[in-house]
């Protein structure tokens, strides 16, 4: 079984839909959860972060966390064309981010 | 926001030769850069941790002396891919610690094609 699951999609969907996106973990030693947005042919860059159990809203997007059940979730309210993208979750044991696992990246096309 | 360059963004080279890429901090100091490796539709795969000032740590299954790390500044680390072949053609991510989360900054990336 891998650290980190995600369905690697493609997901489409219509502009203004609400798109969730899903991760699954083993570790119970993650505690501090990271989303992350990939452009093609670009580096990631962080959307949200999160440590330990709870949600985290900034703007569209809405981070949560059940450790309980190993299960990070990334909803996007009002999605765009823009945020046409591969989500990358990420997870680590320590703060110091010493070991971030990936998971494989779910792909994602907002269709106007 | 912090900023992590990478150069070059794209480099093909004949196999056998050696390719150096370089990983800058430009607006933070980055005691702590990171090495990943992107194949296309999978996940990065950590290669390295690279310390300032110290012997870069490399995940297992990562050759060492095909894959040089050196971190000679608090903004600065470079990867030397070493007798490259057409196997290594992949993308290459470089990340920097820093921010007030202590977060990975990534740079855009470097593809390398080993014909």
């Amino acid at each position: 079984q891998k650290e980190v699951e995600q369905d690697p999609g493609p997901l489409s969907v219509p502009e203004g839909a609400i798109v969730s996106l899903n991760c699954t973990y083993s570790n119970s030693a993650f505690q501090y959860f990271m989303w992350y947005r990939q452009y093609s042919r670009k580096g990631p860059e962080l959307l949200m972060y999160t440590y330990s159990s709870g949600n985290k809203e900034d703007g569209r997007f809405t981070a949560q966390v059940d450790k309980s059940s190993k299960y990070i979730s990334l909803f996007i309210r009002d999605s765009q064309p823009s945020d046409s993208a591969t989500y990358l979750c990420a997870m680590s044991a320590g703060a110091s981010y010493d070991k971030v696992i990936f998971g494989p990246g779910t792909s994602l096309s907002v269709i106007p | 926001g912090a900023v992590v360059s990478q150069h070059p963004s794209r480099v093909i080279c004949k196999s056998g030769t050696s390719v150096k890429i370089e990983c800058r901090s430009l607006d933070f100091q980055a005691t702590t850069m990171f090495w990943y490796r992107q194949f296309p539709k999978q996940s990065l795969m950590l290669m390295a941790t690279s310390n300032e000032g110290s012997k870069a740590t490399y995940e297992q299954g990562v050759e060492k002396d095909k894959f040089l790390i050196n971190h000679a500044s608090l903004t600065l680390s470079t990867l030397t891919v070493t007798s490259a072949h057409p196997e290594d053609s992949s993308f290459y991510i470089c990340s920097a610690r820093g921010g007030i989360y202590n977060e990975q900054f990534f740079g855009p990336g470097t593809r390398l094609t080993v014909l």
